[in-house]
Formats: C-alpha cells, sequence, structure tokens
C-alpha cells in the first residue's frame, strides 16, 4: 500500500518567514494530494490540494508543488504569520480513474509548525 | 462542517467494556472513513465504506468493528475496550473534491 513521509516533525519560523513542509509517497498510481491544517483541538481542515495534472497550485499565501517524477511534494507557506501556527498534514491517495472517485487518503505523520511573533 | 457530526465529545470506559462511537453526515456522501489520532503517528485509517453496506478494513482495524446499514451513519464499535484505544477518533466523509473530519470523540480507556 502508499506510504506518505513529511518532513520536518517540526518547524519553528519567525513571523514573515517562509516555511516549507515536504513529504514523499510510495505508490506511483497516486494521483491526488491535498494539505490538512488542524488548529490544536479542532479537526482537520483541507487548505490546498493537487492532483497530478499539474505541477503548481497557489491560493494568496500558501502554495503546493509535486514532482511527480520523484514522487514528492511540498507546502510553502509565504508571510507566515502567528495564525498559521498549527498541525500541517499532507496526503495521497489514488483519487480519480476512469471518472471514478475511489481510494483512500495515505496520511504523513504531520508537522507542528510554530510561528513566533 | 455542521453536516458531520459524532458523538459522544468525549467518552472515559474500563477495559473490557464495549464502546460505540457514532458518526452522521447530512450531505449523502458515499464515502466514510474512521481515523484514529496519536502523537507520533498522524492519522491512521481505521476502517472506511465506499457505501451502504460496503465496508473494508483500514491500516489498524484490529479490535474494532463498523456497520453501515445507511448512508448518513458509520458507527465505529470497540467490542472489548482496550488500553491502546485510548485516542482522539474521527469520523470523515468525502463528496469528490474534499474529505470533511468530525470534530472528533476523545476516548479515554482505564
Amino acid at each position: 500500500g502508499e506510504n506518505v513521509e513529511q518532513h520536518p516533525s517540526t518547524l519553528s519560523v519567525q513571523e514573515g518567514d517562509s516555511a516549507v513542509i515536504k513529504c514523499t509517497y510510495s505508490d506511483s498510481a497516486s494521483n491526488y494530494f491535498p494539505w490538512y491544517k488542524q488548529e490544536l483541538g479542532k479537526r482537520p481542515q483541507l487548505i490546498i490540494d493537487i492532483r497530478s495534472n499539474v505541477g503548481e497550485k497557489k491560493d494568496q499565501r500558501i502554495a503546493v508543488t509535486l514532482n511527480k517524477t520523484a514522487k514528492h511534494f511540498s507546502l510553502h507557506i509565504t508571510e507566515t504569520q502567528p495564525e498559521d501556527s498549527a498541525v500541517y498534514f499532507c496526503a495521497a491517495s489514488t483519487h480519480w480513474a476512469g471518472g471514478t472517485s475511489y481510494g483512500k487518503l495515505t496520511f504523513g505523520q504531520g508537522t507542528i509548525l510554530t510561528v513566533h511573533p | 462542517d455542521a453536516g458531520i457530526t459524532q458523538s459522544p465529545r468525549y467518552k472515559i470506559t474500563e477495559t473490557g467494556r464495549q464502546v460505540t462511537l457514532m458518526c452522521h453526515q447530512t450531505w449523502s456522501h458515499s464515502y466514510m472513513f474512521w481515523y484514529r489520532q496519536d502523537l507520533g503517528h498522524g492519522l491512521r485509517l481505521i476502517y472506511y465504506s465506499a457505501a451502504a453496506d460496503i465496508t473494508d478494513k483500514g491500516e489498524v482495524p484490529d479490535g474494532y468493528v463498523v456497520s453501515r446499514s445507511k448512508t448518513e451513519n458509520f458507527p465505529l464499535t470497540l467490542e472489548s475496550a482496550t488500553r491502546s484505544q485510548t485516542s482522539v477518533y474521527f469520523c470523515a466523509s468525502r463528496n469528490y473534491n474534499e474529505q470533511f473530519f468530525g470534530p472528533g470523540t476523545r476516548l479515554t480507556v482505564l
């Protein structure tokens, strides 16, 4: 089955700096890569996702890049703010095939991001 | 997010007892999932369901049982709770574009 490795496990930055979290996956059939943010005591929530037919996707201060050849994808947060402090999870799945949605998400172990004011 | 709920939100039980965690979604999503979250392990899939009456094991199914007689409900049962099952349990449901998580149930097994 799929295996997703996430690094680093903890990341500490100063407000205004950039933060980068990296994930690698093992199953070359995986084609959907979401990122979730989980604030303390809350549920994980989707912040951005990317499908295998694109190499990069941006949403304001957040971007995700995908390298299918190397089987890794990364989350980039620019101009970090204290409210970005949370646990971030990457995930991978074979989300789409032949117009049918299937496949379960396999999550990385999570990265605790702390943004210091 | 009010579309997927879990109950109870907190539960304390004793070793050997049977416990059922409830999950309900109002979106009629086909797929539903149960995860447990423990420090250092991220989110691990216990069981999932592609539709009513269709369920399958995830990464860590031992000691758990699920059923799905109706699309909107996906209960998780610990048949004989053990201390190692102390965890936070998240239910989730998915449409084609996004997976939504419930608020979680914090279970403590004494």
